[in-house]
């Protein structure tokens, strides 16, 4: 079956620019992505990749795909405070999104 | 446009009963999934239905059922409630599910407490 890791906690200085990594099993997906939840709230989408590109870039985020590693990465550059919160990858898969375990995002003044 | 509405936002049983979850996604969304969030689980599929049909379903014991109507609304069902049913539940509606790129929107979710 399928499987995703991520790392569970990151902790960075406001300013400082956040990597946060995910690791997958399966490469049958077509369409990767970067959902972000804050406290309280449901799953907000961030940014996604097709499956076909190596990178892609969104403002203050980057998104890059290893396909022969089967490592996917998020980039957010001068991270704020407003960006603490939990990150999670998932991979689209019949009708399905496939999460990881998520990585809290901690954002010090 | 309304986002993804779920009912009610927070629900509190104890073991043995049922409950039945509502979702209501954005107009013209025809696509509504069901995800179970627990810490020690994770975020867990439990189905998806695409025009009142179910088009997949994930690894969760039969007491989990759902339905979509024809207005594109939802409901989950979760009879004889266990202690470890207790979790966040999420609904996500997109206009035409997975396998094109068509963005799951998330409601707030429903945060069930089994006593």
């Amino acid at each position: 079956g399928e499987d995703v890791e991520q790392s569970l906690f990151l902790s960075v200085r406001e300013g400082d620019s956040s990597v946060i990594n995910c690791t997958y099993t399966d490469s049958s997906s077509t369409y990767l992505y970067w959902y972000k939840q804050e406290p309280g709230a449901g799953l907000q989408l961030l940014t996604y990749i097709f499956s076909n590109m190596d990178m892609k870039q969104d403002q203050r985020l980057t998104v890059l795909l290893n396909k022969k590693d089967k490592h996917l990465s998020l980039r957010i550059a001068d991270t704020q405070t407003g960006d603490s919160a939990i990150y999670f990858c998932a991979f689209d898969s019949s009708y399905k999104l496939i999460f990881g375990s998520g990585t809290r995002l901690l954002v010090r003044p | 446009k309304a986002g993804v509405t779920q009912t009610p936002r927070y629900l509190i049983k104890t073991r043995g009963q049922q409950v039945t979850l509502s979702c209501s996604p954005i107009s013209g969304h025809r696509s509504v999934s069901w995800y179970q969030q627990t810490p020690g689980q994770g975020l867990q599929f439990l189905f998806e239905y695409f025009s009142e049909t179910q088009r997949n379903k994930g690894n969760f014991p039969g007491r989990f059922s759902g339905r979509q109507f024809s207005n594109s609304r939802s409901e989950m069902n979760v009879s004889t409630l266990e202690l470890g049913d207790s979790a966040l539940y999420l609904c996500a509606s997109s206009l035409e599910g997975q396998g094109t790129h068509n963005e799951q929107f998330f409601g707030p979710g429903t945060r069930l407490t089994v006593l």
